[in-house]
């Protein structure tokens, strides 16, 4: 069965950082393309990152430069570095799996970061 | 970036009727489009892919069409579960989704 299991969510002021985690079981992550997707409170879906299987990385206008995924393969996990972060940046974080680029077929349950002074 | 609208923002239904959602992509995104199910405090769910595609384990009522710019999520019968916001989305570059549209029970 896969699982996602996102932490390293919290309280951080403006042009703070932070680094979300998210374990994977049931498949390996350095296989699949993984996502990272936002939802501010009350707000609709943001795409942010993706990781290729080949270790491509792409990024959302919003947060290119300041956002950093990466995964470490002998854990199977995915990262997210949030440098400079911004009041608008306040929103769940979903870790997720897709079939192919694009196809988003499995979602962690989201870990909410909050940024405020 | 690819720009993707749906109408109507939300809208309530009986149990039973026929419920239709409209995409539109600010360009041609041939069928690279995927609608998702989310339900208050849940991750989204994946119904449709590639615009008419269901997804393993989705109900047959849920169903998408379209191509190109403008496509439709229908639901054909809606249930008291269907209860939740849609959105669309496109993948056919850098993925962007849709405003969603908030479906209730009248």
């Amino acid at each position: 069965e896969v699982q996602l299991v996102e932490s390293g969510g919290g309280l951080v002021q403006p042009g703070g950082s932070l680094r979300l985690s998210c374990a994977a079981s049931g498949f390996t992550v350095s296989s699949n393309y993984m996502s990272w997707v936002r939802q501010a409170p009350g707000k609709g879906l943001e795409w942010v990152s993706v990781i290729y299987s080949g270790g491509s990385t792409y990024y959302a206008d919003s947060v290119k430069g300041r956002f950093t995924i990466s995964r470490h393969n002998s854990k199977n996990t995915l990262y997210l570095q949030m440098n400079s972060l911004r009041a608008e940046d306040t929103a769940v974080y979903y870790c997720a799996r897709d079939t192919i680029f694009g196809v988003v077929s499995d979602w962690g349950q989201g870990t909410l970061v909050t940024v405020s002074s | 970036d690819i720009q993707m609208t749906q109408s109507p923002s939300s809208l309530s239904a009986s149990v039973g009727d026929r419920v239709t959602i409209t995409c539109q992509a600010s360009q041609d995104i041939s069928n690279y489009l995927n609608w998702y199910q989310q339900k208050p405090g849940k991750a989204p769910k994946l119904l449709i892919y590639d615009a008419s595609n269901l997804e393993t384990g989705v109900p047959s009522r849920f169903s998408g069409s379209g191509s190109g710019t403008d496509f439709t999520f229908t639901i054909s019968s809606l249930q008291p579960e269907d209860i939740a916001t849609y959105y669309c989305q496109q993948y056919d570059n850098l993925p962007t989704f849709g405003p969603g549209t908030k479906v209730d029970i009248k």
